[in-house]
């Protein structure tokens, strides 16, 4: 069935780069997406990629797919404080009217400073 | 910026009541979602509305469950009688296309 796999933790220094690791099984996920879960609060949509693309690029993100390994990875840039948050990936399955959202556990990153 | 609103923020019910859970989507979103997240689990997939009625759901979302948009504004999910299983963090979402799902804070139901 459709699963995909997260890293549980990641901590970093503040100023260093963070990547966050992310493998689905479903190779007909046409958008795969990061979401960003802060303490008490909701799941805020940060980016997403469309399955036919290799990178891309939104400010201090970087989102890389490797779609022959089903492999997606979060990077974020010059990592601050206010980065420490849970970071989930999910991965879309289904078609036209029944999508839906298969997510990984969240990787959960401290930031320290 | 709009955002998806979820009432109440909390909620603790004895086994075998019935709650509703309530959400105001985007304005002008097409899609509606529940997701629920049991503590220490994943978040799962629950149903998703399109035009007024169910397009997909779960195998979680059995008969106690059901969804309704009362009034073109608000979306909720009501289960009949809860079960201390059903305990868990509840999001719904709202989409104007198919791709992108904007969630609400969740709304934390405790069946004690």
């Amino acid at each position: 069935g459709e699963d995909v796999e997260q890293s549980l933790f990641l901590s970093v220094r503040e100023g260093d780069s963070s990547v966050i690791n992310c493998t689905y099984t479903d190779s007909s996920s046409t958008y795969l997406y990061w979401y960003k879960q802060e303490p008490g609060a909701g799941l805020q949509l940060l980016t997403y990629i469309f399955s036919n693309m290799d990178m891309k690029q939104d400010q201090r993100l970087t989102v890389l797919l490797n779609k022959k390994d089903k492999h997606l990875s979060l990077r974020i840039a010059d990592t601050q404080t206010g980065d420490s948050a849970i970071y989930f990936c999910a991965e879309t399955v289904g078609a036209g009217n029944n999508r839906k959202l298969i997510w990984g556990l969240g990787t959960s990153l401290a930031v320290n400073p | 910026e709009p955002e998806v609103t979820q009432t109440p923020s909390h909620q603790v019910t004895q086994m075998g009541q019935e709650v509703i859970l309530r959400c105001v989507p985007i304005s002008n979103h097409l899609y509606f979602y529940w997701y629920r997240q049991i503590l220490g689990q994943k978040v799962e997939f629950l149903v998703s509305f399109y035009n007024n009625e169910i397009s997909e759901k779960s195998e979680i979302f059995d008969d106690q469950f059901s969804v309704e948009r009362p009034d073109g504004s608000n979306f909720t999910l009501k289960i009949r009688s809860t079960k201390l299983e059903d305990s868990a963090m509840y999001f719904c979402a709202s989409s104007g296309s198919r791709y992108e799902a904007f969630f609400g804070q969740g709304t934390r139901l405790t069946v004690v």
